[in-house]
């Protein structure tokens, strides 16, 4: 595997379940992010993790929980979620430097429809 | 507000070339980046520029210029595997991402 691998690539959930995105990138890079993409809309930054460690939460609903338990992996956790919430949920990862150019590479998403 | 404009769509014929816009206004400027995103697929890296001028990578090529607030990517002897979403992104001083809503090109034969 190399670059950055999502699960599922579709899902279907009610506004009652619980479900969980997956995320690992194998590039060795020191940061994750989770990114929203609606159609027709800029990328919103949701979450970033730099060394395991939440350094940004865009303001974010609760019934969003991201979980980092290394620097490999990357988890969503999704609950009560709403109509709305539906779209593509990117992750990516960044080797995060002071002098450099920081370029996201991204996995192919997790399309996400709430019914 | 921070703000990046570029055409939601545009269309061209193959083999000929297209520039796609962008116009960005930031609080602060670390860098512009284009990444191109075909249907279903991850968005990938196309180009970074921090300082004026044009860099050029093969058939694209990018251009900024920061006292304008303005960016283009040019895209030259086009091929329909370029039919994609281009996505033009601006860090700002808190070296935070601002994106674009993306340029849909659709190349017609």
């Amino acid at each position: 595997e190399t670059g950055v691998t999502q699960t599922p690539r579709h899902l279907v959930m009610g506004m009652t379940n619980k479900k969980s995105l997956k995320c690992e990138q194998h590039l060795g890079h020191n940061a994750m992010y989770w990114y929203k993409q609606s159609a027709k809309k800029p990328l919103e930054l949701m979450f970033v993790y730099n060394f395991k460690e939440q350094t940004e939460n865009n303001s974010v609903p609760s019934r969003f929980s991201p979980e980092c338990p290394n620097s490999s992996h990357l988890f969503l956790h999704l609950h009560t979620l709403q109509p709305e919430d539906s779209a593509l949920y990117l992750c990516a990862s960044s080797q995060e430097s002071s002098s450099g150019a920081n370029v996201l590479t991204f996995g192919a998403g997790s399309r996400l429809t709430v019914l | 507000g921070q703000n990046i404009d570029q055409p939601t769509e545009m269309t061209a014929t193959e083999g000929a070339i297209v520039q796609i816009n962008c116009t960005y206004q930031t609080s602060g400027f670390n860098g512009l980046f284009w990444y191109q995103q075909h249907a279903g697929e991850a968005p990938t890296f196309l180009s970074y520029n921090v300082l004026d001028g044009l860099e050029e990578k093969g058939r694209f090529s990018s251009f900024l210029s920061r006292s304008k607030g303005y960016s283009y990517l040019l895209l030259k002897e086009l091929q329909m595997k370029d039919s994609a979403s281009y996505l033009c992104a601006v860090r700002d001083s808190n070296y935070q991402l601002i994106w674009g809503a993306g340029t849909k090109l659709i190349i017609k034969p």
